[in-house]
């Protein structure tokens, strides 16, 4: 079992539309949760991070953890064209240098 | 803002041969982190280093060995290079503080024929 799964998708929505993609893991150890977009032969670009439950908004994201039940959510509002990538989530923990270990990445399509 | 700068951006070797692949942090990082991306797949977690030294290891081959040097640039060099090692290598640096931010280089396309 990997350590972060993820739905690789593909995920096709209209322009506009409300996106939710999710990611579980399964270590409890203190670690920090994060999102990731990249773009086609682009290096992985850092969206959100967090460490505590409950959610974070930033603009039109808001990145969702549930510790209890190991699910981390990443919401999309007004989705657009632009936000068309692959959004990998990430758990990140300390082990003298931080660890990142990542999703399989879920491939985001936003129709015009 | 000056980001993490990778070279070269693309690279050939055949079968066998030797291959070395560069980062050049952000400004006033410390850390360095090398991923791994194959076609389709999530980056993998190779080496890092933090001040000089190698921080932590991941599913970095034996085949494969990196350094930090004093102005904090990184390399990576690959030998007896194998079909399988074609692939994305990104570089990540990060400030030792707040390892938990890193960004991400253009990484380097490796195609190994």
């Amino acid at each position: 079992q990997k350590e972060v799964e993820q739905d690789p998708g593909p995920l096709s929505v209209p322009e506009g539309a409300i996106v939710s993609l999710n990611c579980t893991y399964s270590n409890s150890a203190f670690q920090y949760f994060m999102w990731y977009r990249q773009y086609s032969r682009k290096g992985p670009e850092l969206l959100m991070y967090t460490y505590s439950s409950g959610n974070k908004e930033d603009g039109r994201f808001t990145a969702q953890v549930d510790k209890s039940s190991k699910y981390i959510s990443l919401f999309i509002r007004d989705s657009q064209p632009s936000d068309s990538a692959t959004y990998l989530c990430a758990r990140s923990y300390n082990t003298g240098g931080f660890k990142t270990i990542f999703g399989a990445g879920t491939r985001l399509f936003v129709k015009a | 803002a000056a980001g993490v700068i990778q070279s070269p951006r693309h690279l050939i070797k055949e079968k066998r041969e030797t291959a070395t692949l560069k980062c050049y942090p952000i400004p006033r990082h410390d850390t360095v982190y090398w991923y791994q991306q194959g076609p389709g797949q999530d980056p993998q977690f190779l080496i890092s280093f933090y001040e000089k030294m190698q921080s932590d290891k991941g599913s970095i081959p034996d085949r494969f060995s990196a350094q930090q040097f004093s102005d904090y640039h990184s390399e990576l060099n690959m030998s007896s290079l194998e079909l399988g090692d074609s692939a994305l290598y990104f570089c990540a640096s990060s400030s030792g503080t707040s390892g938990v931010t890193q960004f991400f280089g253009p990484g380097t396309r490796l195609t190994v024929l």
